[in-house]
């Protein structure tokens, strides 16, 4: 099984649907990242969190929030997802001590926003 | 304002050739540096790193160079094959990303090795 788990691996929504992406992690990190993949931009980070009361907003956060639910968990919400939401979502997890910036990333989540 | 730029989107070279991979950075204040790499369908994996106080890390057939006073760095993939196909990420971290832990990433490039 996989460190890190995405759910769902692909979704298909239309404008104005609010849109629930979920992480979870069994690598016993504190730290968990949301990070948007689109063509030409690389990745660009949504929001991170460094423990469950830890809430922090990332480049791209405008339309998107998250919940920390638990340790091991992470949710991505699109209140009312638009078209330019399309992308390629990524969870990942770092660990909390001296810190190298190693991210571990699940395998993704597409998204399509028609 | 792309702190962490990657040029070339894409390259291509012929299997047992050397592949390079460049990466240049704006921010002064990053100070360590990591190249990521990914397959289709699969999540960013950590390949090689370096701290800002080297010039230099190698793993295998992998090796980063770090030329600060450019603001640049390297990957070489020495020698390619064909499984090095994918994209790779450059990515900086340190006080220029709030001393957070936050990586910035490059655009990717797309490594096609041919047999």
């Amino acid at each position: 099984d996989a460190d890190v788990t995405q759910t769902p691996r692909n979704r298909i929504t239309k404008t104005g649907k609010r849109i629930m992406l979920e992480c979870s992690q069994t690598k016993g990190h504190d730290r968990m990242y949301w990070y948007r993949q689109d063509p030409g931009l690389g990745l660009r980070l949504i929001y991170y969190s460094f423990d469950v009361k830890d809430i922090n907003k990332g480049e791209i956060s405008d339309g998107y929030s998250v919940s920390r639910q638990a340790q091991a968990k992470f949710s991505l919400s699109l209140e009312s997802a638009i078209p330019n939401q399309t992308a390629l979502y990524f969870c990942a997890t770092s660990d909390l001590r001296p810190n190298t910036g190693e991210l571990f990333f699940g395998e993704g989540s597409r998204l399509t926003v028609l | 304002d792309q702190q962490v730029k990657q040029n070339s989107p894409s390259l291509s070279v012929q299997e047992g050739r050397i592949s390079i991979l460049n990466c240049d950075y704006t921010n002064s204040m990053f100070d360590y540096f990591l190249w990521y790499k990914k397959y289709p369908a699969e999540g960013p994996t950590f390949l090689i790193s370096i701290s800002s106080i080297k010039d230099k890390n190698e793993d295998g057939r992998f090796t980063v160079f770090l030329n600060k006073s450019a603001k640049h760095l390297s990957l070489h993939i020495v020698p390619s094959q064909p499984g090095d196909s994918a994209v790779y990420f450059c990515a900086a971290s340190g006080r220029g990303s709030g001393n957070t832990g936050k990586l910035i990433f490059g655009q990717g490039t797309t490594l096609q090795v041919k047999p």
